[in-house]
């Protein structure tokens, strides 16, 4: 499983777009980058997922550039509410067994959003 | 829709005690299950995965055990809790692709 490294912690104010860095050295071609988010005494939960370039979803932005051994996750315009930690996983795609849909976290990248 | 129970919510016990903790998904079937514990200040630690009904694969040696009776049970059990068990207790299905549901944890607190 590759490692990934980000950011301990970010501060930010409302309204502002976030972009934590994630990055992934060891990224193997059948992995793709995946980001959770917790609240406190929560679990996780899936926020995005990609393998390159630019995905966008309702919730976020995922930047992947073509090495693939970074990524960013873009948080547009952010609220109290995103007060979270969010953590950046390499997840291995479409082997058959569950040995491919093992999760590692790290500790993640705690946000704070300040008013 | 699919969904996750856990339970007890929150439980203190005192060490050597016992412990059973029980999870439940409704609504899909053949899941792939996961127990995660996150202590204080520290990422989530995988301690066990089941791809099937009494299939259990460890991740971390330690006093704790796991099994799946049923196909959308999963039991976390102990039979002597150490103070180091303290944590945020996770269970997790998978419908086997890449995204995880979790469920709302357990707190334990071992005195």
């Amino acid at each position: 499983l590759a490692k990934t490294t980000q950011p301990i912690s970010m501060d930010s104010y409302e309204g502002q777009e976030v972009n934590i860095t994630c990055s992934h050295n060891n990224i193997a071609t059948n992995d793709y980058i995946t980001w959770y988010q917790q609240f406190p005494s929560q679990g996780p939960r899936f926020i995005i997922q990609g393998y390159k370039t630019k995905v966008t979803n309702e919730v976020a932005s995922l930047f992947i550039p073509a090495d693939r051994k970074s990524s960013t996750l873009s948080l547009p315009r952010v609220s109290l509410s995103d007060t979270a930690v969010y953590y950046c996983l390499v997840v291995l795609i479409g082997d058959s067994g569950a040995g491919s849909y093992q999760l590692t976290f790290g500790k993640g990248t705690k946000l704070s959003v300040i008013p | 829709s699919q969904t996750i129970h856990q339970w007890p919510a929150t439980l203190v016990q005192p060490v050597g005690s016992p412990l059973s903790l029980e999870c439940t998904v409704e609504g899909t079937s053949n899941p792939n299950l996961y127990w995660y514990r996150q202590a204080a200040g520290r990422g989530l630690q995988l301690l066990f995965y089941s791809v099937g009904i009494g299939q259990i694969s460890s991740e971390v040696p330690q006093n704790l055990s796991a099994s799946r009776p049923q196909d959308r049970q999963f039991i976390l059990s102990s039979k002597k809790l150490l103070l180091s068990d303290s944590g945020f207790y996770l269970c997790a299905w998978s419908g086997g692709n890449n995204e995880q549901f979790f469920g709302p944890g357990t707190r334990l607190t071992v005195l």
